[in-house]
């Protein structure tokens, strides 16, 4: 059974730094074709991918925010992680994280999100 | 970056009506297209991928075609419990979604 958990901070201040985890079971990021993804949603709004990172430390970002971004993952506790620097009151939101496989490319499993507030 | 054109932005339909919503892609992206659902409060739920491919669970009214560069989502017999937005997500290059339609009852 896979599922997926993030966190993060709540809430903080524009200019800082945004660290948030995923922690997934059920698969492995060391499996051949996994990978896992960040998907953002401002409340009210559609969806907006982020990033993945992929079983062999691949690394794809968002070109409107790669300057921001860094994903990286923990294969050993299962995790995967993401930072967006500089963060303002647009990047508030809810972000996923979901499971990517090679084959398909699609997200076929999500977590239950968690909700970012950027405000001074 | 690959452009996703969604539409209609809403829809509203009857009970066992049949829905259709589009994306177009603005290039060629072979069958690399997914469907998500997303109800209220949740997290999208992954319905179809590889344009034709209904994902586990996903109750066989649900089904997507191509024509070109144009992909839809059909649902055959609308249900209470499709209501909900749609997002289609182009899996060729860096993904990219479109920007949802929102099913609601007539």
């Amino acid at each position: 059974q896979v599922t997926l958990k993030e966190s993060g901070p709540g809430i903080l201040q524009p200019s800082q730094t945004l660290s948030l985890t995923c922690t997934f079971s059920g698969f492995s990021l060391s499996t051949y074709g996994m990978g896992v993804g960040w998907i953002r949603q401002p409340s009210g709004k559609g969806l907006e991918w982020l990033a993945n990172i992929w079983w062999d430390d691949d690394k794809y970002y968002n070109p409107s925010l790669k300057n921001r971004l860094t994903i990286s993952k923990d294969t050993s506790n299962n995790q995967a992680f993401l930072k967006i620097t500089n963060v303002d009151t647009a990047d508030t939101a809810t972000y996923y994280c979901a499971r990517i496989r090679l084959t398909g490319s699609s997200f076929d499993y999500w977590g239950q999100g968690v909700m970012v507030t950027v405000s001074s | 970056d690959i452009q996703m054109t969604q539409s209609p932005a809403s829809l509203s339909a009857s009970l066992e009506e049949i829905v259709t919503i589009t994306c177009q892609a603005s290039q060629n992206i072979g069958n690399w297209l997914a469907w998500y659902q997303q109800k209220p409060g949740k997290s999208p739920q992954l319905l179809i991928y590889g344009t034709t491919s209904l994902a586990d669970g996903v109750p066989s009214r649900f089904s997507g075609s191509r024509s070109g560069t144009q992909y839809s989502l059909k649902i055959s017999r609308l249900q209470v419990e499709d209501i909900g937005i749609y997002y289609c997500q182009q899996a060729s290059s860096t993904p990219t979604f479109g920007g949802g339609t929102k099913l609601e009852l007539k």
